[in-house]
């Protein structure tokens, strides 16, 4: 399974956009990038995922590089509620569906 | 709403007993995975389901674990006989249908405390 690398921990104040930064320099031509992200308590929800173009969704948008070895995951106007863990994960165009969780970056947001 | 629901919450048991956890994917969904998470391992994948058939079950510790679907409306992960180091939430997720994109939904998690 290809790797990604997150920061273990980002801060940022509410309303304020928060830029999530996620390195897969050994991503395959055929690997989607899907973010999910964990909210104290509860269990993992899909955010957003892309293969080589920018997406927009309304929970946040996905910044691909040209050469797909990095993204970032952008939330716009964070809330309170958008503190959590969140997980970049590579999943290949075929084959397994299963999802390998790193550590992903834990989001703090103040008030 | 659909969604994935999870039995017991929570379960409190002594090492040697036989624990039962279960899940409901949501309807229609054709795959079924069980993960585990714990503050040393994270989330890891214990084994799924496509269409009720294991795919892989290569995380799970076979001697102990396993995991089955008596329907399509139940997926069952049993440990016997547990062990401290059982001690985890587990979670149930399931998928839509066919192809890579699509979402896994979770449910909130069985938390399991072994004695």
């Amino acid at each position: 399974d290809a790797k990604t690398t997150q920061p273990n921990s980002m801060e940022s104040n509410e309303e304020e956009p928060v830029h999530l930064p996620c390195n897969h320099s050994t991503i395959s031509g055929t690997d989607y990038i899907h973010w999910y992200r964990q909210l104290p308590s509860q269990g993992p929800e899909y955010v957003i995922h892309g293969l080589t173009s920018n997406v927009n969704n309304r929970m946040a948008s996905l910044a691909i590089a040209e050469d797909r070895k990095s993204s970032t995951l952008i939330l716009h106007r964070a809330t309170l509620r958008d503190a959590a863990v969140y997980y970049c994960i590579l999943r290949p165009q075929r084959g397994a569906q299963k999802l390998v969780f790193g550590q992903g970056t834990r989001l703090t947001i103040n008030p | 709403d659909a969604r994935v629901t999870q039995t017991p919450r929570h379960k409190v048991t002594e090492m040697g007993q036989e624990v039962t956890m279960r899940c409901q994917p949501i309807l229609g969904h054709n795959t079924v995975f069980w993960y585990r998470q714990t503050m040393m391992q994270g989330l890891e994948l214990l084994a799924y389901f496509r269409n009720r058939a294991p795919l892989d079950d290569s995380g799970m510790p076979k001697d102990r674990f396993s995991a089955e679907m008596p329907d399509a409306t139940l997926a069952t992960l049993k440990i016997q006989p547990s062990e401290p180091r059982d001690s985890a939430v587990y979670f149930c997720a399931s998928g839509g249908t066919s192809g890579v994109y699509n979402e896994q939904f979770f449910g909130p998690g069985t938390r399991l405390t072994v004695l």
